[in-house]
């Protein structure tokens, strides 16, 4: 098992380009979550999913999109990259039974 | 103020010796409190739950205090590999799953 998978490892973007990062379980869990963690900072809940097909805002939700079309799958769409969305993204998993996530190995973002 | 605090260290600690830390929560009504531990420019993993009795994994003991919210983690007999970031975490929001992390301790376990 995989568990929790993040493309891609690392990317660097232009102000104002687009990108999706992908995230990729095979926990069958119906919960996931994004979070971006900037340095001395801790992690920031930026969307979440209960189930496939519901999604809803964190705390910091601005400047991002999700859509959950599967259990498996919980990609998080970045529309015009601005600096200020220059951290390390990672995507969790979990389930209602207990509160332990389950973390992706993340992916680091550059927004030059 | 923050959800949760914590003193970001670094804690420096020779091998072999015991080293503790706390962090303090804002929402009285949290349930659910954990240390999660990150390495260098890894993912975070549960290192350990905590429970109102306070609880024990191998070296590493885990304290809650409601009245004065705050929890800590006791790491004995120190290993190299130990070195590591602990992050304090709290399930304080009403819906489930919904956890407030901490910034983190470093502990560097020197020789």
């Amino acid at each position: 098992n995989a568990g929790v998978t993040q493309t891609p490892k690392f990317r660097i973007l232009k102000i104002g380009q687009s990108m999706t990062l992908q995230c990729a379980q095979d926990m069958n869990h119906n919960y996931m979550y994004w979070y971006r963690q900037d340095p001395g900072m801790g992690l920031k809940l930026i969307y979440y999913s209960v189930g496939a097909g519901i999604t809803d805002k964190g705390e910091v939700p601005n400047g991002y999109n999700v859509s959950r079309s599967t259990t498996e799958d919980f990609p998080l769409r970045l529309e015009l990259a601005a600096p200020s969305q220059t951290s390390v993204y990672f995507c969790a998993t979990g389930t209602r039974n207990y509160n332990e996530q389950f973390f992706g190995p993340g992916t680091r973002l550059t927004v030059l | 103020r923050k959800e949760v605090e914590q003193d970001p260290g670094p804690f420096n600690v020779p091998e072999g010796a015991t080293v503790a830390f706390n962090c303090t929560y804002s929402n009285s009504a949290s349930q659910s409190f954990f240390w999660y531990r990150q390495d260098c420019r890894k993912e975070p993993k549960l290192l350990m739950s905590v429970y109102s009795s306070g609880n024990e994994d191998g070296r590493f003991t885990a304290q809650l205090n409601r009245a004065s919210q705050y929890i800590s983690l006791l790491i004995r007999d120190s290993k190299l590999s130990d070195s590591a970031t602990y992050l304090c975490v709290v399930n304080g929001d009403d819906s489930w799953g919904k956890l407030q992390f901490g910034a983190g301790t470093q502990v560097v376990v020197t020789p």
